[in-house]
């Protein structure tokens, strides 16, 4: 079936750090990539997107990478502060108006 | 502008009774989508509407789980007989009919079934 994975569970980074996110999916059509930020008793936020005809988007303080031929996503935050501290979600679709297959979520922790 | 609400925010029944949670789209977006997340586990899609009309329900667990949107506004999601790993917190999500139509999330409804 397919899945969109996280390699590793929780991230722990000191403030001021930068912090990488990584994320493997599954589906070789997938052609639009999401990352997600959910915050405790909120929903889930949009950070940045990427589609399959780049390599590397960027935003404020955040960058996602997209690499097709190893179908891995990454998400890199510049100077991570404690506001960064929430779970964050890779997610990949077939399209824009297409269901979402999202990833079990990592916890990033800043520690002061 | 008011996002994405969703009622209520905690359900807490037990094993066999009916709840039925409530999504609000922001106004104007025709997809409406319900996502689950149980404890520990990743997001995973449970349907899709555009306006009334359901696009997509493969994510729908079972015939226990309803959907509806009557009038293309406001949609609800029962669930009857609730089971306890129904449990979780419900999602829903909208956004515009577009090619890059980003997706606009609610606080979720959390449901403890005991």
């Amino acid at each position: 079936g397919e899945s969109v994975g996280l390699h590793l569970p929780t991230l722990s980074v000191q403030e001021g750090d930068n912090s990488i996110i990584n994320c493997a999916y599954s589906n070789s059509a997938s052609d639009y990539f999401i990352w997600y930020k959910q915050e405790s008793g909120k929903g889930p936020q949009f950070i940045i997107d990427i589609r399959s005809n780049m390599d590397k988007r960027q935003g404020q303080r955040v960058t996602v990478l997209l690499n097709k031929t190893v179908k891995h996503l990454s998400l890199q935050i510049a100077a991570t502060q404690p506001g960064d501290s929430a779970v964050y979600f890779c997610a990949d679709t077939t399209g824009a108006n297409s269901k979402l297959t999202f990833g079990k979520g990592i916890t990033l922790s800043v520690r002061p | 502008e008011a996002g994405v609400t969703q009622f209520p925010s905690h359900s807490v029944i037990e094993k066999g009774q009916t709840v039925t949670l409530r999504c609000d789209p922001i106004s104007g977006h025709d997809n409406l989508y319900w996502y689950r997340r149980v404890m520990g586990k990743e997001i995973k899609f449970l349907l899709h509407f555009v306006k009334e009309s359901k696009q997509d329900e493969s994510g729908m667990p079972n015939n226990r789980f309803l959907a509806e949107r009557t009038g293309g506004t406001y949609s609800t999601l029962k669930v009857q007989p609730a089971e306890l790993e129904d449990s979780g917190v419900y999602f829903c999500a909208s956004s515009v009919l577009t090619l890059t139509g980003e997706l606009f999330f609610g606080e979720g409804s959390r449901l403890t079934v005991l």
